[in-house]
């Protein structure tokens, strides 16, 4: 298994151009999340979906936007970029919250927004 | 200990010796807790979790310490090794919220050889 896959892995952006980022998981999870980390901080939620076809605003979803059409996949796409959105953004996942447990992370994409 | 901000607390261990890395909560009906380690450049990696029904969980050189009296957690780890150079996060899964995580700061643990 690949686990949590994330493309693409660095890009450079101008101001107010778009992008989409892609996060694959091929673990059957229901949940899968998008978090920000900023320099010296912790991650912070953008988006989660508890399912196929459901999103949901995590802390900071301003600027963003997501899409769940397949389980596998969950997309994060920045519709006018700002300098501020410059971050590592980690896509997870998990099983449902019937039990305890854990978020299985990706590599990260590195995004810049010039 | 865990803080939000641009500076990680770093904690700086001779390889061999132990660590010891503390985190606090503030919601009191938290039951599931979860340490993960990050390396540079990489994800976040889960290390160990345990829930609020035990005080105690060991697992591979690491040992969680549960304190729920006063909300706080740390992490031990056992002859601290040059692999074991990251940063160090607690998480808290909020259920009624799509167990959606609750990160602090991290705490920056350097392996001196």
């Amino acid at each position: 298994n690949a686990g949590v896959t994330q493309t693409p892995k660095f890009r450079v952006l101008k101001t107010g151009q778009s992008m989409t980022l892609l996060c694959a998981q091929d673990m059957n999870h229901e949940y899968m999340y998008w978090y920000r980390q900023d320099p010296g901080m912790g991650l912070r939620l953008i988006h989660y979906s508890v399912g196929e076809g459901t999103t949901a605003k995590g802390e900071v979803p301003d600027g963003y936007n997501v899409s769940r059409l397949k389980k596998q996949n969950f997309l994060l796409g920045l519709e006018s970029a700002a300098p501020s959105q410059t971050s590592v953004y980690f896509c997870a996942s998990s099983w449902t919250s019937g039990g305890y447990n854990e978020q299985f992370f990706g590599p990260g994409t590195r995004l810049t927004v010039l | 200990g865990e803080s939000v901000g641009l500076h990680l607390p770093t904690l700086s261990v001779q390889e061999g010796d132990n660590s010891i890395i503390n985190c606090a909560y503030s919601n009191s009906a938290s039951d599931y807790f979860i340490w993960y380690k990050q390396e540079s450049g990489k994800g976040p990696q889960f290390i160990i979790d345990i829930r609020s029904n035990m005080d105690k969980r060991q697992g591979q050189r690491v040992t969680v310490l549960l304190n729920k009296t006063v909300k706080h957690l740390s992490l031990q780890i056992a002859a601290t090794q040059p692999g074991d150079s990251a940063v160090y996060f607690c998480a808290d899964p909020i259920k009624a919220a799509g167990n959606k995580l609750t990160f602090g700061g991290g705490t920056r643990v350097l392996v001196k050889p």
